[in-house]
Formats: structure tokens, C-alpha cells, sequence
């Protein structure tokens, strides 16, 4: 079981370029949460996605942010029109089933900067 | 509004010794679990320890264990006989049972470990 997996590790994108993180989930989970980590900050939540529908978006900015979690296939965050205040570390986590007791496993996130 | 807080951004203990991480939080629910991460320069998020609110008992993993004060909404960690493999920052989190799906973490410790 590889386990949460991210990529890129590492992304680097120009002002106004678009940002295309993904995501795959454990096997056997078809729950996956979205966080932001600002640099020397905890992680916030962004969203909550189960196979192919949004449950939680509250976290996530309204304009230039988006995610999907198609039924085949990773999960998708994906920022337009970045700028300079978009650079943080995004982490992925999955669970199999809504709720705490499941358990979260986090990925090892994807480091955006924005120059 | 549902915060936690981490008082120390900082802490160090000498190889072997004992240190405790202290977190408190603020919730109006009653049902909740808390949850202690690591997060190495790795970015690994890993969980270190859980507690469920109705619990009484402390929870313990090792050389891990909690101080839950349910009442003073307080929640530490302890490191025993300390480790340089400990070195890394700790978050504190919780997860509210019924309502939103998702954790709420406090800004870390950064732990060093001195030999």
C-alpha cells in the first residue's frame, strides 16, 4: 500500500500561470481533504471531496480555486492566475469513510512558489 | 470561532530528558477528538497520538502521552526519554464529531532535540 500519494513534490509557477496539484488516495479510500500550510503556520482545511462530489468547500477561496475528485483518477486542486501569496505547502489526506474514527493519512505535499 | 493554540513556538530538551507541548482550544461541543501530528523537515504529517473527548482516560503510544483536561480545554503532550529522531514540529488538532469534516490545527512547536 503506497500510501497517500502527491505530485509534483515540488511546483514553481510564474505570476498568472495556472497550478495543477494531484492526489491520490490510499486504496480503499474515497474520502480526500485539501489543507494549506503557510510557511511557520498549521495546516487549514480547504476541502472535503468524496468520489465525484464536493462535500466542503468552505475552506477555499471563492475565485481561482477549484478541486475535483473524478471517479477515475486522482484528485485535483487546481489554482488559476496564481500570485505571489498562493506559495505554501498543499496537503492531501484521505480517510475511508467521513469522520474522525477513520482515521486521516496525510500525503507528503506538493510545495508551491510563486515567483 | 473554533481555534487552537500553541503558547510555545519553541521548545528544546537535552537528549533522553522529558518535555511537554502545550495546546489549548476552544469549542462549544462536547463531542470531539484531539489529535497530536509531527511533522518532520520531511513534511510527513504523522500521527502521534489521539484522544476522543468522552474519554477520561489519558491516551498513551510509548514514550508518547497526553494530559487531557476536559474541562480547562487543555491538551499536552509529553515526550519521554527524549529522542534526536523526535526533533520536528508538533501540531496540535481537533475534529469536531458532528458538523464539519475536517481538522483545525494550532500554528506548532518546533521541538529540537540537543544531544
Amino acid at each position: 500500500n503506497a500510501g497517500v500519494m502527491q505530485n509534483p513534490r515540488h511546483l514553481v509557477r510564474r505570476r498568472g500561470q495556472e497550478a495543477r496539484l494531484r492526489c491520490s488516495p490510499m486504496k480503499g479510500h474515497s474520502h480526500v481533504y485539501w489543507y494549506r500550510q503557510l510557511p511557520e503556520e498549521g495546516l487549514k482545511f480547504m476541502v472535503y471531496l468524496q468520489k465525484e462530489n464536493i462535500i466542503d468547500e468552505s475552506g477555499m477561496p471563492k475565485e481561482r480555486f477549484s478541486a475535483e475528485f473524478p471517479k477515475e483518477g486522482p484528485s485535483i486542486l487546481r489554482i488559476q492566475q496564481v500570485v505571489r501569496g498562493d506559495s505554501a505547502a498543499y496537503f492531501c489526506a484521505s480517510s475511508s469513510g467521513q469522520g474522525a474514527n477513520y482515521g486521516y493519512t496525510f500525503g507528503s505535499g506538493t510545495r508551491l512558489t510563486v515567483v | 470561532a473554533q481555534t487552537v493554540t500553541q503558547s510555545q513556538p519553541e521548545m528544546s530538551v537535552q537528549e533522553a530528558e522529558t518535555v511537554t507541548l502545550s495546546c489549548t482550544y476552544d469549542t462549544s461541543e462536547s463531542d470531539y477528538y484531539l489529535f497530536w501530528y509531527k511533522q518532520p523537515p520531511s513534511r510527513q504529517m504523522i500521527l502521534v497520538i489521539r484522544q476522543e473527548a468522552y474519554k477520561q482516560q489519558n491516551a498513551t503510544e510509548n514514550r508518547f502521552s497526553v494530559n487531557f483536561q476536559k474541562a480547562a480545554k487543555s491538551f499536552s503532550l509529553k515526550i519521554s526519554d527524549s529522542q534526536l529522531g523526535d526533533a520536528a514540529m508538533y501540531f496540535c488538532a481537533y475534529y469536531i464529531i458532528q458538523g464539519a469534516q475536517k481538522l483545525v490545527f494550532g500554528q506548532g512547536t518546533r521541538l529540537t532535540i540537543n544531544p
